[in-house]
This record gives C-alpha cells, sequence and structure tokens, in this order.
C-alpha cells in the first residue's frame, strides 16, 4: 500500500520570498513521484516528475523538487515566488502494475503582495 | 496538441437520475484513468484502462458506478441511481507509458 503526507495544508508567503511544500511517502515498491498544481475550478496540471536517474528535478514556472529515498521525501522548491503560483499543490505517487495515484490531501499556497 | 478532454464540464441532477461522464483521452495514449475529487475524500482513484486489457476496477467505491472505453479511446463513467455523496469533481487522465498521467479539466457532478 501507498501513501503520501503534506505536512501543511496551507502556506502563505509573500511575493518574491523562497517556498518549501513538503511531501513524504510511504511504499512498498519503487516509486514513480509528481507533483500537480490545481488553479481554482481547473484540473490538475503536471509540476514536474520523479522517474529514476538525478534526484534533483526541475519543473515548470520554476518549481523544483528533490527525491530524498532515505527520508522518503519529495519536497518542492521554488526560490522566488510570484502572485499567479497561487494554487493547491498536490503531492503525488505511483507503483506497482497500473501505476494508479496516491494523492496527498494538498497544500494550498497562498502569495500575498 | 490538445489535451484530454472532458464533458459536460457542469452537471446537475436529481437524485436517483443517471448520469453518463465522457472524457476523451491525448490521441495514441493508451492508459487511461478516473479519479475523484471531493472535499471530504480527496482526490481517490476509480478505475484504470490499458489497451484492450480488462480494466482495473478497485477503485469503484459501489456497484452503481462503472465505466466502458470504447475502440481504445473514449471512455464514458456511468453513475447510476445518484446520491448525493456521489457530488464531486469527476477527472480523467490519459498516459502514453502508464507512469505520467496527464489530466482534464474535470466534470462538476452536483446531485441535488
Amino acid at each position: 500500500a501507498q501513501s503520501v503526507t503534506q505536512l501543511d495544508s496551507q502556506v502563505p508567503v509573500f511575493e518574491e520570498a523562497p517556498v518549501e511544500l513538503r511531501c513524504n511517502y510511504s511504499s512498498s515498491v519503487s516509486v514513480y513521484l509528481f507533483w500537480y498544481v490545481q488553479y481554482p475550478n481547473q484540473g490538475l496540471q503536471l509540476l514536474l516528475k520523479y522517474l529514476s536517474g538525478s534526484t534533483l528535478v526541475k519543473g515548470i514556472n520554476g518549481f523544483e523538487a528533490e527525491f530524498n529515498k532515505s527520508q522518503t521525501s519529495f519536497h518542492l522548491r521554488k526560490p522566488s515566488v510570484h502572485i499567479s503560483d497561487t494554487a493547491e499543490y498536490f503531492c503525488a505517487v505511483s507503483g506497482g502494475s497500473n501505476y494508479k495515484l496516491t494523492f496527498g490531501k494538498g497544500t494550498l499556497l497562498t502569495v500575498n503582495p | 496538441g490538445a489535451g484530454v478532454s472532458q464533458s459536460p464540464s457542469n452537471k446537475v441532477t436529481e437524485k436517483g437520475k443517471d448520469v453518463e461522464l465522457r472524457c476523451d483521452p491525448i490521441s495514441g495514449h493508451t492508459a487511461l484513468y478516473w479519479y475523484r475529487q471531493s472535499l471530504g475524500q480527496g482526490l481517490e482513484f476509480l478505475i484504470y484502462f490499458q489497451g484492450n486489457s480488462a480494466p482495473d476496477k478497485s477503485g469503484l467505491p459501489s456497484d452503481r458506478f462503472s465505466a466502458e472505453r470504447t475502440g481504445g479511446s473514449v471512455s464514458t463513467l456511468t453513475i447510476q441511481r445518484t446520491q448525493q455523496e456521489d457530488s464531486a469533481v469527476y477527472l480523467c487522465a490519459s498516459s502514453l507509458d502508464g507512469k505520467t498521467q496527464y489530466f482534464g479539466p474535470g466534470t462538476r457532478l452536483l446531485v441535488l
């Protein structure tokens, strides 16, 4: 069985400040890890993914994440956020035969001017 | 290129009615998934189709839910005798390699 814990349900930050959204996972099999972003009344947009290889992955909109196997973490970071980054962010894990995604509860990032 | 599309974007129905939700995956994607997003339960896997293989229905919450995929492309999720707890956003995703999933905009279902 797999599970994902997003440690913060809400993260308020000021514009141009750095941000880290935390994600921890558990799995009994090798995993693939993802971050998705959801803007109001929209579907999920893929930000970045870790499938294999380098543990530091870069995604769209200046976001990056680091896979840490020993700490079972996949935290999302951005060095300087914009108002337009305000959205809900979901960490997800997949593995096993059907690759279904197991999601965390989401983190609402609010960027204030 | 065109992404995943879903229709209708919004659906309001009365308790006890049947509803059909449609998903058009990205062309050439052989894997198709349905998820449900609700306030109480978050994002949950419902069903998975891969090519011509039998679907993985392990996430369907009750026998009122069913889905089919015709010709390896378009999929329809059917909910019979809708209940108020079925109110949610139903999201479809498709994948070329089975690992990276791309989502559609969702169908917002409200059962009165």
